[in-house]
């Protein structure tokens, strides 16, 4: 089955412990994305990647890193996590250039005390 | 810098009757607009796009949309609502030229039996 994967689906967290989310796709896409969704702000893109090694900044990247060593994986990693980064947390990805549906993940659930 | 705005954050409407959600946009370039849907504890789903051609583009679920180039505005519309539609919509753009992709705050659709 085409999907998007996201691990985990829900966590919880202290300010300052590093954390990562995964993110995988089996589709083949080249192009993934992360946005976080909040209440009536929508979703925001943070960090998005053309192929692999080529990352870029969205809206907003404060907070976050992310890297691409494989086409399939994106992950999403928070260095020193902060309340305000407590979100509902979104991976996406679409085949490329020309083709522009995107697959969401199921999302992940983020709570930093 | 792109934008969407979606003027209202609830939509009621009778099940059997027309549904409207409003969408207008702010891009430089061409704009490459986006309906996605999201269903409680789920990711988010395609509806429809539109790139180029025809004014009224139609997607999944009977849903359709009409680009209006002056008054930056594309519409979500379906002619008889279901029940089943009840869900939170978004309106997205990029531009052309571009990889960003950004997101209205969202319309919660309530379909009334």
């Amino acid at each position: 089955e085409a999907q998007v994967t996201q691990n985990p689906r829900y966590l919880i967290t202290v300010t300052g412990k590093k954390l990562t989310v995964t993110c995988s796709q089996n589709m083949n896409h080249e192009y993934m994305s992360w946005y976080r969704q909040d209440p009536g702000l929508g979703l925001r893109q943070i960090y998005y990647s053309m192929n692999v090694e080529v990352t870029d900044k969205g809206d907003v990247p404060e907070g976050y890193k992310v890297s691409r060593k494989e086409k399939r994986n994106f992950p999403l990693i928070l260095e020193s996590p902060s309340p305000n980064q407590t979100s509902l947390y979104f991976c996406a990805s679409r085949l490329g250039t020309g083709v522009y549906e995107q697959y969401f993940g199921p999302g992940t659930r983020l709570t930093v005390t | 810098a792109q934008s969407v705005a979606q003027p209202e954050d609830q939509v009621n409407v009778a099940e059997g009757n027309p549904l409207t959600v409003k969408c207008t946009y702010s891009v430089s370039g061409n704009p490459y607009l986006f309906w996605y849907v999201q269903y409680p504890n789920r990711g988010l789903q395609f509806l429809l796009k539109y790139i180029t051609g025809d004014n009224l583009v139609k997607g999944s679920y009977g849903f359709e949309a009409e680009f209006n180039k002056s008054q930056t505005s594309f519409h979500l519309k379906k002619p008889s609502a279901l029940v089943s539609d009840s869900a939170l919509y978004f309106c997205a753009v990029r531009s052309g030229g571009d990889y960003k992709l950004s997101f209205g705050a969202g319309t919660t659709v309530t379909v009334r039996a």
